[in-house]
This record gives C-alpha cells, structure tokens and sequence, in this order.
C-alpha cells in the first residue's frame, strides 16, 4: 500500500530535549516536504527536499533541521524545541513537486507536538 | 515565502447548496492543488490541476486552474453533511505554498 507514515502520532516533550519525528514513504518519490499547521495560519512549509541530499529552506525553517540521505526518509529535528513549536507537523511527497500521481498518499497522518 | 490568498476564510451552508471558494496569487505557478482535512485528521489531496484553464471534477468537485495562472477556485455541487472541514488550495511554484484555508460548516 502506497503511503506516507509519520511518527510519532503524539509527542509531548520538555523544552531543550532534542526530538526527532520520521517521515517514510514507500512510493520512491524524489519531493518530500515538513508543514507545520497552527490555527488561522494553515499549513506553512519548514523545509522541503527535491531528491536526496538536496534540501532548502521554506517559509518557517527556524529551530527545524532536516536530512535526506535516502530517498524513503525525511526527518524532522527539533535540536532545542522551545514552547512555540508547539503544532500539529505534517509530512508530504510527491513524486517531483509538481508531479503528484497519487493523490492519496500525499500526506502523512500528522504528529502532534507539544513543547512544555 | 509565495503568498497565497485564500476566500472565504469560512462559510456556513445549508445542505444541497452550491458553493466556491477561491485562491489568489502574486505569482505563477505551475500546479494548483486542492485538500481537504476532515476534523482531528490530516489534510488529503482531492483535486491536483496542471495546466492553465483546466477544469477538473471529483465527484461532487470541481476545481479550475485559472488562465493566468494566478489563481483557482473549487466548487462543491449540492453539499452533503459530510463535506465538512477546512480546504486548502495550495501553488506549486520552486516549492508548494499552502493558503490558509476554508472552514465549511453544513447546516443540516
């Protein structure tokens, strides 16, 4: 089954303790890309990856690295979360970025974070 | 970032109702697309639009990507309960841009 798996599905952690949330998708796509999602501002782009090795920068990429060392995998590091990382994450891919032949598994199911 | 313009923010209708929504841009891009998040779930891709001036339908779905390539509208033909949720259009340019989203409510 063609998908995109995020994990953990619900993270609470301590502000300052490294985290690691993983993104997999099985559908040899060279596009994935990291969303956070806060009410009233939609979904906003934190990094973004075109094929392996190659990333950039999105719209909000502050405290957030990423790694694409593989095609299947694009984790999300949080070095030193603080308080206003606290969303609701959401991982995607595509076979090119502009390319998406499966509509369905576009979207991972989501990690709720919460920094305290 | 590209910013995208997204309306309404949010609309209230009644059951069997027509309805539209809309996104704008400042930029061209070369891809539209069009999700929907259902309440406490992620956001699923219903509708993706390549070229300029193409209208695609979905079902009850019908979405545009407009002829300058700065925008693009979703319609939903005679709403049904189920509908509800937020719907997001989202750019593909050198990245893909999200709007902010529409919430739907139905009336029943």
């Amino acid at each position: 089954e063609a998908q995109v798996t995020q994990n953990p599905r619900y993270l609470i952690t301590v502000t300052g303790k490294k985290l690691t949330v993983t993104c997999s998708q099985n559908m040899n796509h060279e596009y994935m890309s990291w969303y956070r999602q806060d009410p009233g501002l939609g979904l906003r782009q934190i990094y973004y990856s075109m094929n392996v090795e190659v990333t950039d920068k999105g719209d909000v990429p502050e405290g957030y690295k990423v790694s694409r060392k593989e095609k299947r995998n694009f984790p999300l590091i949080l070095e030193s979360p603080s308080p206003n990382q606290t969303s609701l994450y959401f991982c995607a891919s595509s076979l090119k970025a502009g390319e998406i032949l499966n509509t369905e598994a576009f979207f991972g199911q989501g990690t709720r974070l919460t920094v305290v | 970032g590209q910013q995208l313009n997204q309306s309404p923010q949010s609309m209230f209708i009644q059951e069997g109702e027509d309805v539209s929504m809309n996104c704008t841009s400042s930029s061209i891009f070369n891809t539209w697309l069009w999700c929907k998040q259902d309440p406490g779930e992620g956001p699923v891709l219903l509708i993706a639009l390549y070229k300029a001036g193409e209208l695609t339908s979905n079902g009850r779905l019908t979405a545009q990507f407009g002829i300058t390539r700065k925008d693009s509208f979703l319609n939903i033909s005679a709403s049904i309960p189920s509908d509800v949720g937020i719907y997001f259009c989202a750019g593909v340019g050198y990245k893909l841009s999200f709007g902010a989203g529409t919430t739907v409510t139905v009336r029943a």
